[in-house]
């Protein structure tokens, strides 16, 4: 069994500031590890994941994100924020050997001009 | 680009009127999922094709079909709509054959109205 726990269902930054989205897992197996990006009515797009390899993951648009096996953490963080980055992020685990997808409940990040 | 197609963006349809929503893909993926996603929600996964085996989620209701007549396409049919089904609903597919195999790739939505 699997799960994900986002911890903060809302974060406000200042533009230029960094981000911080924290996010929690359990896994029976070594999982796969993903944050998603969902702007306003569109699609999930992928922002970075891990596999097992790197445990620091960098991802697109100087987002990147740690695994820390000791925590069972995945946090996603970003040295200054855009105002373009403003949108819901999802974190997400798989199980090994399990096509489907466990998505967090999100974290809606706002960017204060 | 290789990419996940979802017809229409936009859907809207009375009460208890079948609506089918379209997916294609060109990425060539063995997988490919329907998610239902209300407002400020996760999406919530109402069922999956590998290949040309169908899998559905315990708790997806029975209004609720699919079909996949072939890798390309799949469809999403709801036979009678109410109100409650007003969503997003998203596409995606992955493939089992490359290393990551699991990361899914999500088309653009289709949005749903019920009227």
């Amino acid at each position: 069994a699997q799960s994900v726990t986002q911890l903060d269902s809302h974060v406000s930054v200042s533009e230029g500031t960094p981000v911080l989205l924290r996010c929690n897992y359990s896994s029976s197996y070594s999982p796969s590890l993903f944050w998603y990006v969902q702007h306003p009515n569109k699609g999930l797009q992928l922002l970075l994941k891990y596999t097992s390899a790197a445990t620091l993951v960098k991802g697109i648009n100087g987002f990147e994100a740690e695994f820390k096996k000791s925590e069972t953490s995945f946090h996603l963080t970003k040295p200054s924020a855009h105002m373009s980055d403003a949108a819901e992020y999802f974190c997400v685990v798989a199980g090994f050997g399990n096509e489907k997808l466990t998505f967090g409940t999100g974290t809606r990040l706002t960017i204060i001009p | 680009d290789a990419m996940v197609i979802q017809n229409p963006r936009y859907q809207v349809t009375q009460f208890g009127k079948p609506v089918t929503l379209s997916c294609s893909q060109t990425l060539n993926h063995n997988v490919m999922y329907w998610y239902q996603q209300k407002s400020s929600q996760a999406p919530k996964l109402l069922f999956h094709y590998y290949d040309k085996d169908f899998n559905n989620e315990a708790d997806t209701p029975d209004n609720f079909q699919s079909r996949r007549p072939n890798t390309s396409f799949c469809f999403l049919d709801i036979r009678s709509p109410g109100l409650g089904d007003a969503a997003m609903y998203l596409c995606a597919t992955s493939s089992p054959s490359g290393y990551s195999y699991n990361e899914q790739f999500f088309g653009p939505g289709t949005r749903l109205t019920v009227l």
